[in-house]
């Protein structure tokens, strides 16, 4: 398909397990984003990438938290030392250019991953 | 502190009624505002936006409201229909983000819409 996919869908680990989430965006989207949904909420900033360039990590709640996009297209998102309040689900939304401070265009999202911390 | 507020999270509407969503944002800045749409299992779908220099957008039986002084949107459908039941969000974003423009969401309202 065309859309954003997300891999796995469904991710189990115990406290304190390392895990890496995947994305790949929609072909040619320059811009790419992930968020954390917690239940019941709605999906919260974590960081933005424009091609291979992390430009915005102000969301990423700890250093345990990294993510990289090394060649502009498909993104990792990885979690060091899991805790139960990392649980939720993390989704990736991709947009075809920069969003310029005087225009915007949309953001399409992938299914997500839920992520459960035991 | 949250900037986009969504105080309804849940409403029930008769098929064929108009279904109201309301959402509340506390930021200035917001010059550009959207709706998404969220079955089970599946990432947000864009739905319906506005920029701050309008008052009203419309796209078939969806429309969007933006009083800037009240700092309030609303949704509104019509009629709903049975497919329309989901989790809509509301959604904002801002200029001094530079380039990423990236949205901050409400809470979210499920709406379920009744045969």
């Amino acid at each position: 398909g065309a859309g954003v996919s997300q891999s796995p869908r469904y991710k189990v680990a115990k406290r304190g397990q390392d895990v890496a989430l995947r994305c790949d965006p929609i072909s040619g989207h320059v811009s790419l984003f992930w968020y954390q949904q917690a239940l019941g909420q709605g999906p919260e900033f974590l960081t933005y990438f424009q091609n291979e360039a992390q430009l915005d990590k102000s969301g990423l709640p700890s250093d345990r938290f990294f993510a990289e996009r090394p060649e502009g297209s498909v993104s990792t998102l990885k979690i060091q030392r899991t805790q139960q309040e990392d649980s939720a689900v993390y989704l990736c939304a991709s947009r075809f250019q920069p969003g310029g401070p005087s225009s915007y265009n949309e953001q399409f999202f992938g299914p997500g991953t839920r992520l459960t911390v035991l | 502190d949250q900037q986009v507020k969504q105080n309804s999270p849940s409403l029930s509407v008769q098929e064929g009624r108009i279904s109201i969503l309301n959402c509340d944002y506390t930021n200035s800045m917001f010059d550009y505002f959207l709706w998404y749409k969220k079955y089970p299992a599946e990432g947000p779908t864009f739905l319906i936006s506005i920029s701050s220099i309008k008052d009203k957008n419309e796209d078939g039986r969806f429309t969007v409201f933006l009083n800037k002084s009240a700092k309030h949107l609303s949704l509104h459908i019509v009629p709903s229909q049975p497919g329309d039941s989901a989790v809509y969000f509301c959604a904002a974003s801002a200029p001094t983000s530079g380039s990423a423009r990236q949205l901050t969401f409400g809470s979210g309202t499920q709406l379920t819409v009744l045969p």
